[in-house]
């Protein structure tokens, strides 16, 4: 319940191209969606975020897709860079009966994009 | 530099040791989260505090303990370690539990058990 399950675990993707990497969940009590990109030997940084209501958000060549009945949703990069070799994480935000949130991840994908 | 501050960046240690991890939050923030890296397991939550108290426990081992200062730095507590417990350690810091609100990583601390 408490998972969110993330594909692929690597991916390669030539310069230009379109990287999408899909993450699904089962606890509907989860109520905001972040992404997460990490480059070695530094922490997670918040990438873009979702709410639930809401079926695509844009901030420039990265775009979330979610479907709430379906619960999964989706990052695509646009004209993917060298740059944007890195591991996404996807991650959902699940309140806890403290008043406070936790956030759990997906495992990870390890994208390169090649010259 | 994300202003969430993490000591040290390496640590290696043999088993049965115990370690101290040192986090120091964005300057503001009143919550330190603090999360366990492993390449089988992906980011786990392991414990949160708001302003110096335990406000949620995740998957922490019982070796594991933490606690955070009033000046809301926060130490991670590792203890009889073992090889398994080789991971990157990281904390967070937002300004309040409302993780909408920003939620920083820091750089991280590499623990090698050996």
């Amino acid at each position: 319940q408490q998972q969110v399950k993330q594909s692929p675990q690597s991916l390669i993707v030539q310069k230009g191209g379109i990287s999408i990497i899909n993450c699904a969940y089962e606890n509907t009590a989860f109520d905001y969606f972040p992404w997460y990109q990490q480059f070695p030997g530094k922490g997670p940084a918040l990438l873009i975020a979702i709410r639930p209501d809401v079926s695509e958000k844009k901030e420039g060549r990265f775009t979330i897709s979610f479907n709430k009945s379906a619960k999964q949703f989706s990052l695509h990069i646009m004209d993917s860079q060298p740059g944007d070799s890195a591991t996404y994480f996807c991650a959902a935000i699940s309140p806890m009966n403290t008043g406070f949130q936790k956030l759990v991840f997906g495992t990870g994908t390890r994208l390169l994009v090649s010259p | 530099d994300s202003g969430v501050t993490q000591t040290p960046k390496h640590l290696i240690t043999a088993t049965g040791q115990r370690v101290t991890l040192r986090c120091s939050p964005r300057s503001g923030d009143l919550s330190v989260y603090w999360y366990q890296q492993s390449l089988d397991q992906g980011l786990q939550f392991l414990i949160h505090y708001y302003n110096g108290e335990e406000r949620a426990k995740g998957n922490i081992l019982e070796r594991f303990s933490a606690q955070q200062f009033p000046d809301l730095h926060s130490e991670l507590n590792l203890s009889s370690l073992e090889l398994g417990d080789s991971a990157l350690y990281f904390c967070a810091s937002s300004a309040d539990g409302r993780l909408n609100y920003g939620y920083t990583f820091g750089s991280g601390t590499r623990l090698t058990v050996v």
